[in-house]
């Protein structure tokens, strides 16, 4: 069984500063890639990063990047200059390639003080 | 490109009735799946479809949800008799395997009084 934890329910960044949120993950799989998803009241889940699980150089996009330790199965995400834009919930996932399973953390509520 | 659809956006209806959902994944899109969030809380897996076909439906409580995806295109979830506790909102997404990644649509929300 996979299975993806988030340890912190809720963090809180000053406008402009740099936020990072943990996930860890355990499967036994080989072939398996990590997202990180951003869920403002909308309700639609928007695409933040992705990871290749073959793959050791850090995913960047933008002002998000990835911390990925394959050892210790411990997928993070840093948010720097964070923007007001950015205050959402952020769940971390990871799609099994064998069975295109896709599984979800619990979810960090990311809150940006002005 | 147009997107995961999903109707209707919100329901309101009361125990013991029934309630069904629609989503209309993207062209081409063999996976298509159904997650339960309950407020607070990470997406559940329900059911995942491959084509027509159940790939898991390991916690789809069968005694009262009901899923299908007929031809393989657009797939409709069934709660009879809805309970309290189903409450959440219903998040449909579609992949293809080659993009490895999910899209997903807005969600309905549903509130069972």
């Amino acid at each position: 069984a996979q299975t993806v934890t988030q340890s912190q329910p809720e963090m809180s960044v000053q406008e402009a500063e740099t936020v990072t949120l943990s996930c860890t993950y355990d499967t036994s799989e080989s072939d398996y890639y990590l997202f990180w998803y951003k869920q403002p009241p909308s309700r639609q889940m928007i695409l933040v990063i992705r990871q290749e699980a073959y793959k050791q150089q850090n995913a960047t996009e933008n002002r998000f990047s990835v911390n990925f330790q394959k050892a210790a199965k411990s997928f993070s995400l840093k948010i720097s200059d964070s923007q007001l834009g950015d205050a959402a919930m952020y769940f971390c996932a990871v799609l099994i390639n064998t069975g295109n399973q896709f599984y979800f953390g619990t979810g960090t509520s990311l809150t940006v003080i002005p | 490109e147009a997107g995961v659809a999903q109707s209707p956006r919100y329901k309101i209806i009361e125990k013991r009735q029934s309630v069904a959902f629609w989503c209309n994944p993207i062209s081409g899109h063999a996976t298509l799946y159904w997650y339960q969030q309950i407020l607070g809380q990470g997406p559940k897996l329900l059911i995942q479809f491959q084509n027509n076909g159940v790939v898991d439906d390991s916690q789809l409580p069968k005694d009262r949800f009901s899923a299908e995806r007929l031809k393989g295109v657009d797939s409709t979830l069934k709660i009879q008799p809805a309970k309290l506790e189903d409450s959440a909102v219903y998040l449909c997404a579609s992949s293809l395997r080659e993009e490895n990644r999910a899209f997903f649509g807005q969600g309905t929300r549903l509130t069972v009084v």
